[in-house]
């Protein structure tokens, strides 16, 4: 069972564009993190949300964290071929254990 | 600053043989994390320690599989017989246990190929 669906599964679009991704469950968590993964590393964490209805930005990175702390989305305005990778939403039941979505892997063409 | 140590990086190996993956923590952190990554499957937890003692073991798959941490510095995963179905990227990951949500450091992996 799939406690975390992300979606798109799969994103290719020109360097220039907006994006969003979502990540949406049924079930709360105390918090939440997107992490980014290169092909052939581990994942590296971007942030962690923790307040429903919180907000963050990273640069040209947005993160919200849905009120009822089920659901996240990440923004990302005027991609970059240098934001190619797997972004991966992970949701913390308690402080330590974190249950993963599939990711979105993103393609971001020049 | 070192981060996650694993090895071997690649590992092809026979079905029923001995599968031994190494992780190497960060010095200081007192919590230690096994993943497998699939692409059925993504990536599930397997197994953490905190400061060395087994504290969640929900997410190993069978007997198969087992994890050691001897000392603060150094766990093993292994797997006894290995299967074809087991060929995935293990990942560990450690972190300094803080009471809220922790920043887990991911190493590079250890992809493994049961044939």
């Amino acid at each position: 069972t799939q406690l975390l669906e992300q979606s798109p599964q799969f994103l290719s679009i020109q360097e220039g564009e907006n994006l969003t991704v979502y990540c949406n469950s049924s079930s709360v968590f105390s918090s939440l993190q997107w992490y980014r993964q290169e092909p052939g590393e581990g994942p590296v964490l971007l942030v962690t949300v923790v307040t429903g209805g919180e907000v963050k930005k990273l640069k040209r990175l947005t993160f919200q964290f849905g009120d009822a702390r089920k659901d996240s989305s990440l923004h990302i305005t005027a991609a970059q071929t240098g934001d190619t990778g797997l972004y991966l939403c992970a949701g913390a039941k308690g402080a330590q254990k974190l249950v993963f979505g599939q990711g979105t892997r993103l393609t971001i063409n020049p | 600053d070192a981060g996650v140590i694993q090895s071997p990086r690649h590992e092809v190996t026979e079905m029923g043989q001995e599968v031994t993956l190494r992780c190497k923590p960060i010095s200081g952190h007192n919590s230690l994390f096994w993943y497998r990554q699939t692409m059925m499957r993504g990536l599930e937890l397997l197994i953490y320690f905190n400061n060395n003692v087994p504290i969640d073991d929900s997410g190993m798959p069978e007997d198969r599989f087992s994890a050691k941490m001897p000392n603060a510095s150094f766990s093993t995963l292994k797997i006894q017989p290995s299967e074809p179905r087991d060929s995935a990227v293990y990942f560990c990951a450690s972190s300094l246990q803080t009471g809220f949500t922790d920043t887990q450091y991911f190493g590079p992996g250890t992809r493994l190929t049961v044939l």
